[in-house]
C-alpha cells in the first residue's frame, strides 16, 4: 500500500517568501506528526494532530509556522516571510491510533522535503 | 526535560565485528524508547522499540533505566547495515525527541 508522501519534495524560496509544505498521511491513520530537521540533526518535533484537531503546537518555533489539517487526512505545514535559518527538511509521519495510546504506535515517515531558503 | 544523546556521530566497524550504538536519556518519569533507521535514499523507520522486547535484523536494545541507556547492539555487523541510525524517547506529551543520531559504516 502507499506510504505516506510529501510534497514538493525539494523547495527553493527566497528570504520573506511564503511557503506551503503538503502531508499525505496514510490512509486511515489518526495522528499526524510534523518535525523538522535540520543539517546534522535528528528530527525536532513540531505539532501533532489526531485526526483534524491540532492538540499540540509547542514545538513551532515562532508564529510564522502554522499548520493545519482540515479534513482529518491531508496536512499542510505552512511558513510565512521564511527565514534562512528555516532551511531544514520537513518529515512528516502518522500513525494508526491517537498519541494517548503510548506504547502500541509506530509512526511511519514520509520522504520529508528539503526547503533552502536563499 | 527530556533530552537524548548520541555520543558518537560516527561508527566505522568491520563486517562480521560486534557493534553498540549507544544511547542516553534524560527523562524524570518512564519513557518509552525506539531506535529508528535510514537507510541511504530511504525513509525514516522503526527499527525496533523497548516495550516490544524483540530482536530486528539480529539488533536488540536493553532498557537500563539505571544508567538510563538503550544502547544498540549486534552482535555481528553486516555491510547492509550501514546506516544512519537515531535513538528516540517518547514521554506523556505528543513529541517524540530524537538524538542527532549515529552515522554507522560496515567496511568489507
Amino acid at each position: 500500500g502507499a506510504g505516506v508522501s510529501q510534497s514538493p519534495r525539494y523547495k527553493v524560496a527566497k528570504r520573506g517568501q511564503d511557503v506551503a509544505l503538503r502531508c499525505d498521511p496514510i490512509s486511515g491513520h489518526v495522528s499526524l506528526f510534523w518535525y523538522q530537521q535540520a543539517l546534522g540533526q535528528g528530527p525536532e518535533f513540531l505539532t501533532y494532530f489526531q485526526n483534524e484537531a491540532q492538540l499540540d503546537k509547542s514545538g513551532l518555533p515562532s508564529d510564522r509556522f502554522f499548520a493545519e489539517r482540515p479534513e482529518g487526512s491531508v496536512s499542510t505545514l505552512k511558513i510565512q516571510r521564511t527565514q534562512q535559518e528555516d532551511s531544514a527538511v520537513y518529515l512528516c509521519a502518522s500513525s494508526l491510533i491517537p498519541r494517548v495510546l503510548k506504547g502500541a504506535d509506530t509512526q511511519y515517515f514520509g520522504p520529508g522535503t528539503r526547503l533552502t531558503v536563499l | 526535560a527530556q533530552r537524548v544523546t548520541q555520543p558518537e556521530k560516527l561508527l566505522s566497524v568491520f563486517k562480521g565485528a560486534p557493534v553498540e550504538l549507544k544511547c542516553n536519556y534524560s527523562y524524570s518519569g518512564s519513557p518509552e524508547l525506539f531506535w529508528y533507521v535510514q537507510y541511504s535514499r530511504q525513509r525514516l523507520q522503526l527499527l525496533l522499540r523497548h516495550i516490544s522486547r524483540e530482536s530486528i535484523k539480529g539488533f536488540t536494545a536493553d532498557l537500563n533505566k539505571g544508567e538510563t541507556s538503550f544502547h544498540l547492539k549486534k552482535p555481528f555487523a553486516q555491510e547492509e547495515d550501514s546506516a544512519m541510525y537515531y535513538c528516540a524517547l517518547s514521554g506523556l506529551g505528543n513529541d517524540m525527541r530524537f538524538g542527532a543520531g549515529t552515522r554507522l559504516t560496515v567496511k568489507p
